[in-house]
C-alpha cells in the first residue's frame, strides 16, 4: 500500500533556533496532512493540519509547508524548545482512508 | 473537555491469553480507530468505527477485533496473544473519519 516516509531518522538542533522536520508521501489522492509529537511515553499529540486546497497554514510557533507538486510536507518550528525535543510523525489520509504514518523524526534540542 | 482516555495503562499477558482494551473518545466525537505502534513498524493500522460500525480495517489477523457502543466507548480484544502482539496499543477519536484526530496515551501490552 501508500506509505508516508520521512526523509531524516533524527535532527538536533540548538535552543532558539529554528526547526525543519520534512516528509514525503506517495500517494497523489492525498488530501489531508497532519503533524503529531510524540514524547516518550505518551500518545501522538496532535500539532496541525493542512488540507491540499493550501500550502501553507501557521499555528502557535509552528508553519507546515505542502507542496503537492513533489508530494513534500515540512513542519517549521520557530525558536525550537528544550520542550520541543520529541518524535514526530507525519500522516496522510484520501478521502475516508485511514491515516498512514511516516516512520517518524526524532528532534533533539540541545540547551 | 476530557481527552482520549484509554484503560489499562499498562498489561502484562501470557502467550496464548486473551486481552481486552478500552478507548473512551473525546465528548462528542462518533469515529473511533485503533493503531498499533512497534520500533520496528511504527504505527499501524488495526480498525475504525463510526457509530457502532466498522468501516475500514487494516491488515492485522482475525485474532485482532472490535467493537464500539453506543456512547461510542471502544475496545478492542485480541485472542491467543504471541510474543509478536507487545506494543504500544493506541487509540485516536475524531468527530467523524480520520481528521483532526486526538490520540490517548496508549495502552502498553507486553506479552511473556
Amino acid at each position: 500500500g501508500e506509505s508516508v516516509g520521512l526523509h531524516l531518522p533524527t535532527l538536533s538542533v540548538q535552543e532558539g533556533d529554528n526547526s525543519i522536520i520534512n516528509c514525503a508521501y506517495s500517494n497523489s489522492a492525498s488530501d489531508y496532512f497532519i503533524w503529531y509529537k510524540q514524547e516518550s511515553g505518551k500518545g501522538p499529540q496532535f500539532i496541525i493540519d493542512i488540507r491540499s486546497n493550501m500550502d501553507k497554514r501557521q499555528g502557535q510557533r509552528v508553519t507546515v509547508l505542502l507542496n503537492k507538486t513533489v508530494k513534500h510536507l515540512s513542519l517549521q518550528i520557530a525558536a525550537t524548545q528544550p520542550g520541543d525535543s520529541a518524535v514526530y510523525f507525519c500522516a496522510d489520509s484520501s478521502g475516508n482512508t485511514p491515516l498512514v504514518f511516516g516512520k517518524g523524526t526524532r528532534l533533539s534540542v540541545i540547551a | 473537555k476530557a481527552g482520549v482516555t484509554q484503560t489499562p495503562r499498562y498489561l502484562i499477558k501470557t502467550r496464548g491469553q486473551q486481552v481486552t482494551l478500552s478507548c473512551s473518545p473525546i465528548s462528542g466525537h462518533r469515529s473511533v480507530s485503533w493503531y498499533q505502534q512497534t520500533p520496528g513498524q511504527g504505527l499501524q493500522f488495526l480498525f475504525e468505527y463510526f457509530s457502532e460500525t466498522q468501516r475500514n480495517k487494516g491488515n492485522f489477523p482475525g485474532r485482532f477485533s472490535g467493537r464500539q457502543f453506543s456512547n461510542s466507548r471502544s475496545e478492542m480484544n485480541v485472542s491467543t496473544l504471541e510474543l509478536g502482539d507487545s506494543a504500544l496499543y493506541l487509540c485516536a477519536s475524531s468527530g467523524q473519519g480520520y481528521t483532526e484526530a486526538f490520540f490517548g496515551q496508549g495502552t502498553r501490552l507486553t506479552v511473556v
